[in-house]
């Protein structure tokens, strides 16, 4: 069974600082998709950005990138120039190309932008 | 374009009642997950649908809950008898092709049983 792990419960940084979040995971497959979802206070999921383990160039959406390292399962998000709206839980999920189209999620980081 | 629609976005009701939860899933997508979160659990898959037809419902808790997808348009997540322990956020989700796309998700539910 895959397993997702986020080993930071919560992080705090100032407005415009770079804050990466780290993920690892544990699965025998080899391909795969991971992804980054954000939710803010008002709980709404929102997809931040997504990986296909075949490729090897790390996904980037405008201030949001991937540090994605296969071998040691490890799929950290970076935010740059980090802004007041980032503040929200951060959710790391895996998802196996073969099988269950079945979204396997971290327990959250909780992210706090300050002013 | 409209995105996962859900209803209602809060309820209240008291253990043993019967519970409906519904969910609009984006035009054109052809899958449709149902995940709840709890502060113990976190989110996890309770059952997803492929054109309408259920194909994993091994994260459904027991037999109190119940879901069905009668169109492409339309799923509903039943609980009777609700109990204290079912409440949680329950989310609708959606992706389109069958194939391992992302899944975009609705507003959520979050239920609270009495």
């Amino acid at each position: 069974a895959q397993t997702v792990t986020q080993s930071q419960p919560e992080m705090s940084v100032q407005e415009a600082e770079t804050v990466t979040l780290s993920c690892t995971y544990d699965t025998s497959e080899s391909n795969y998709y991971l992804f980054w979802y954000k939710q803010p206070p008002s709980r709404q999921m929102i997809l931040v950005i997504r990986q296909e383990a075949y490729k090897q160039q790390n996904a980037t959406e405008n201030r949001f990138s991937v540090n994605f390292q296969k071998a040691a399962k490890s799929f950290s998000l970076k935010i740059s120039d980090s802004q007041l709206g980032d503040t929200a839980m951060y959710f790391c999920a895996f998802m196996t190309v073969q099988g269950a189209q079945k979204l396997v999620f971290g327990q959250g980081t909780r992210l706090t932008i300050n002013p | 374009d409209a995105g996962v629609i859900q209803s209602p976005r809060h309820e209240v009701t008291e253990m043993g009642q019967e519970v409906t939860l519904r969910c609009k899933p984006i035009s054109g997508h052809n899958s449709l997950f149902w995940y709840r979160q709890t502060m113990m659990r976190g989110l996890e898959l309770l059952i997803y649908f492929n054109n309408n037809v259920p194909i994993d419902d091994s994260g459904m808790p027991e037999d109190r809950f119940s879901a069905k997808m009668p169109n492409a348009s339309f799923s509903t997540l039943k609980i009777q008898p609700s109990e204290p322990r079912d409440s949680a956020v329950y989310f609708c989700a959606s992706s389109f092709g069958g194939t391992q796309e992302t899944q975009y998700f609705g507003p959520g539910t979050r239920l609270l049983v009495l």
